[in-house]
C-alpha cells in the first residue's frame, strides 16, 4: 500500500540552525501539505502546495519557513534561524488531484528537537 | 471560542463494548468531516470522513454528523486493545482551501 515517508524521523539541532525536513509523497498525488504538533496540543495546518506553488499558508508559516518541491518525488519544509518554540514533531500529508482530494494522508513524521 | 472542541479523555473502555467519541465545532461553514487514528509517535490515519450531514459506516466505525447542532460522533463497536490510540477529528471549510483543523484528540484505551 503506497504512503507517505518521511526523513529524518527524529532530527535534534541547536538554535539559530538551519533545518530541512523531508517528505516523500503518495506518487499519483499533487497535493501537499505539512502540519505540526507541538508535544500535547492539537494538529495545527501549516501550509498546502499545488502545481508548484503554495496555495495556502497559516499565520505560523512566516518568513522563518519555506517549502519546496525539488524533484518529482520529494517535498521539503526549510526552517530557517530554529527557536526552542519550533520544538515539535512535522507531519507532511498528500491528497489526490481529483474528488478526493480532501482525504489527506499522513507521513509518520519528524521529530525536531532544538536545544 | 475554540473552532474545534474534543474532550482529550482519557477513556478507558472494556474490550467489546460500543465507543463513542465526540466533538463539536463553531465554523458553520465546515462541510468536510474526518475521523483520524493516532498511535502514539505516529502520524495522524485516516479512517473515514463524511461530508455534510448524515451516517457513515464502515465496519466496526460509524461516523456520524449533526451540522444543525455543530456536533460530530465516531461510534466503535465491538472495541478491541488494538483500538486504543488517540482519535482525531477534523474539519475542512472548502471556501478556505483543503486544510484540516484538527481537534486536541481524545484518549481512548480498551482493556481486555
Amino acid at each position: 500500500e503506497p504512503e507517505v515517508t518521511q526523513t529524518p524521523s527524529h532530527q535534534v539541532t541547536q538554535m539559530g540552525q538551519e533545518v530541512i525536513l523531508r517528505c516523500v509523497p503518495i506518487s499519483n498525488h499533487l497535493y501537499f501539505y505539512w502540519y505540526r504538533q507541538i508535544l500535547g496540543q492539537k494538529v495545527e495546518f501549516l501550509v498546502s502546495f499545488y502545481n508548484n506553488e503554495i496555495s495556502e499558508k497559516s499565520e505560523i508559516f512566516d518568513d522563518q519557513f519555506s517549502v519546496e518541491r525539488p524533484d518529482g518525488s520529494n517535498f521539503t519544509l526549510k526552517i530557517r534561524s530554529t527557536k526552542l518554540e519550533d520544538s515539535a514533531m512535522y507531519f507532511c500529508a498528500s491528497s489526490e488531484p481529483s474528488g478526493s482530494s480532501y482525504e489527506q494522508y499522513f507521513g509518520p513524521g519528524t521529530r525536531l528537537t532544538v536545544t | 471560542q475554540k473552532e474545534v472542541e474534543q474532550d482529550p479523555g482519557p477513556l478507558s473502555v472494556p474490550e467489546g463494548a460500543i465507543v463513542s467519541l465526540n466533538c463539536t465545532y463553531s465554523n458553520s461553514a465546515f462541510q468536510y468531516f474526518m475521523w483520524y487514528r493516532q498511535y502514539s509517535r505516529k502520524g495522524p490515519e485516516l479512517l473515514m470522513y463524511t461530508y455534510s450531514s448524515g451516517n457513515k459506516e464502515d465496519g466496526r466505525f460509524t461516523a456520524q454528523v449533526d451540522k444543525s447542532s455543530k456536533y460530530i460522533s465516531l461510534f466503535i463497536r465491538d472495541s478491541q486493545p488494538s483500538d486504543s490510540a488517540t482519535y482525531l477529528c477534523a474539519m475542512i471549510n472548502t471556501g478556505g482551501g483543503n486544510k484540516l483543523t484538527f481537534g486536541t484528540g481524545t484518549q481512548l484505551k480498551v482493556e481486555l
